[in-house]
């Protein structure tokens, strides 16, 4: 079946701008989280949804990071005025039930904040 | 707090050699232990998880790890090494009120 998607695969932005980062989970699956790769480390949580509600916001840096999954299945990482210390591999995964179910992960997103 | 360390930032195997990628966590209460692998430019990949029960855990690939509770480990392994292993190999850990914590990583490379 098919596996959780991202897009873009690739962003590139000017410092200050807006970005939005799709997610699109394994159909069925009631959890979605959304992680931060930099180089050399290892991901870092941001945010989880169980259904439509952020069951966990508590990895988001600031006020300026921000998602979304208003119909409990695709998900929007949404950053606002961007600044160069955003800039990562920004990935999605998605588990059955939440919890210690296995998350399967998405290609994820390069952003490059000029 | 949960973390996890993997204390080498690379394994070198020649092919045909057995493996070893290190793992040690810290965590309150029972565990739940995870390793991925991550291919260039791709995400990562589900290898295997310890839940309970037997500690000797096998995986996709070949791939096994060993969860030893007193030691706080739980190292992947494989017996024989093939060079499209060479990739970037992360383990996590989970408890229930937490959330997911990822490792830094190691890179493993397997030489033909």
């Amino acid at each position: 079946g098919a596996g959780v998607s991202q897009t873009p695969s690739n962003k590139v932005t000017e410092k200050g701008k807006y970005v939005e980062l799709r997610c699109d989970p394994i159909s069925g699956h009631t959890a979605l989280y959304w992680y931060r790769q930099s180089l050399g480390q290892g991901p870092e949580f941001l945010i989880y949804f169980q259904g439509t509600g952020a069951a966990d916001d508590s990895g988001l840096p600031n006020d300026r990071f921000f998602a979304v999954r208003p119909e409990g299945s695709v998900s929007t990482l949404k950053i606002q005025r961007t600044e160069r210390g955003d800039s990562a591999v920004y990935l999605c995964a998605s588990s059955l039930m939440g919890g210690a179910d296995t998350q399967y992960f998405g290609p994820g997103t390069r952003l490059t904040v000029l | 707090a949960q973390s996890v360390a993997q204390p080498e930032d690379q394994v070198n195997v020649a092919e045909g050699n057995p493996l070893t990628v290190k793992c040690t966590y810290s965590v309150s209460g029972n565990p739940y232990l995870f390793w991925y692998v991550q291919y260039p430019n791709r995400g990562l990949q589900f290898l295997l998880k310890y839940i309970t029960g037997d500690n000797l855990v096998k995986g996709s690939y070949g791939f096994e790890a060993e969860f030893n509770k007193s030691q706080t480990s739980f190292h992947l392994k494989k017996p024989s090494a093939l060079v499209s292993d060479s990739a970037l190999y992360f383990c996590a850990v989970y408890n229930y009120g937490q959330n997911f914590v990822f490792g830094p990583g190691t890179r493993l490379s397997v030489l033909p």
